[in-house]
């Protein structure tokens, strides 16, 4: 079975562009996670979908960054206009559920976005 | 807010011996996983705990949820080269997941 599907792998970009991540989850997961991962801050949450509606968007850095789940086996995340401190590695993950036992997640390849 | 925090940050140790990472919540925890992050990779769940004092073992991996489900640990016996990597936890509380900073292992053959 696939996994966790991220596109791109890498995206170099200049400040003020727009970026638009992408991840497809494990088909029949009901929950996906957007996370981000630098050497300064780790792994961080930014935000989570149950059954495609948004449940905690508090992670989201600001007003910058959106998230959207249209459907169950798409979401994007967005950053419009991008900065050099959005450089990271961003992760998507994706579970069956919320609650136990189903809450283990299964995380993308990441993808490595670098803002000149 | 929730708040999970991982000692030590680094650890490099000679293969064979033994390796333990802690992991300390500001909160008291619903659950608490372990995932590894190889360099280069992404995280990969290694198990779940559940209830207060769980033990719980994967052949050289011995993990431990705390008393008071505050805590947690993961020890490995007799390290060796493939476990190099970056080793997380992540407590389930108010939010989803809270990761902790996480210990890299460098293991010397």
């Amino acid at each position: 079975d696939a996994g966790v599907i991220q596109s791109p792998r890498h995206e170099v970009t200049e400040m003020g562009q727009e970026v638009t991540l992408r991840c497809k989850p494990i088909s029949g997961h009901n929950s996906l996670f957007w996370y981000r991962q630098t050497m300064m801050r780790g792994l961080e949450l930014l935000i989570y979908f149950n059954n495609n509606v948004p449940i905690d968007d508090s992670g989201m850095p600001e007003d910058r960054f959106s998230a959207k789940m249209p459907n169950a086996s798409f979401s994007t995340l967005k950053i419009q206009p991008s900065e050099p401190r959005d450089s990271a590695v961003y992760f998507c993950a994706s579970s069956r559920g919320l609650t136990l036992p189903y809450n283990e997640q299964f995380f993308g390849p990441g993808t490595r976005l670098t803002v000149l | 807010g929730q708040q999970v925090m991982q000692i030590p940050q680094y650890q490099h140790v000679q293969e064979g011996e033994d390796f333990t990472t802690y992991c300390n919540s500001s909160t008291t925890l619903s659950n608490i996983q372990w995932y590894k992050q190889r360099p280069g990779g992404h995280p990969v769940f290694l198990i779940q705990l559940v209830k207060s004092g769980e033990v719980k073992k994967q052949k050289r991996l011995t993990f431990q949820f705390g008393e008071a489900k505050k805590n947690s640990s993961l020890h490995i016996t007799a390290t060796q080269t493939t476990d190099v990597g970056t080793y997380f936890c992540a407590g389930t509380g108010r939010r989803a997941l809270t990761f902790g900073s996480g210990t890299r292992l460098q293991v010397q053959p």
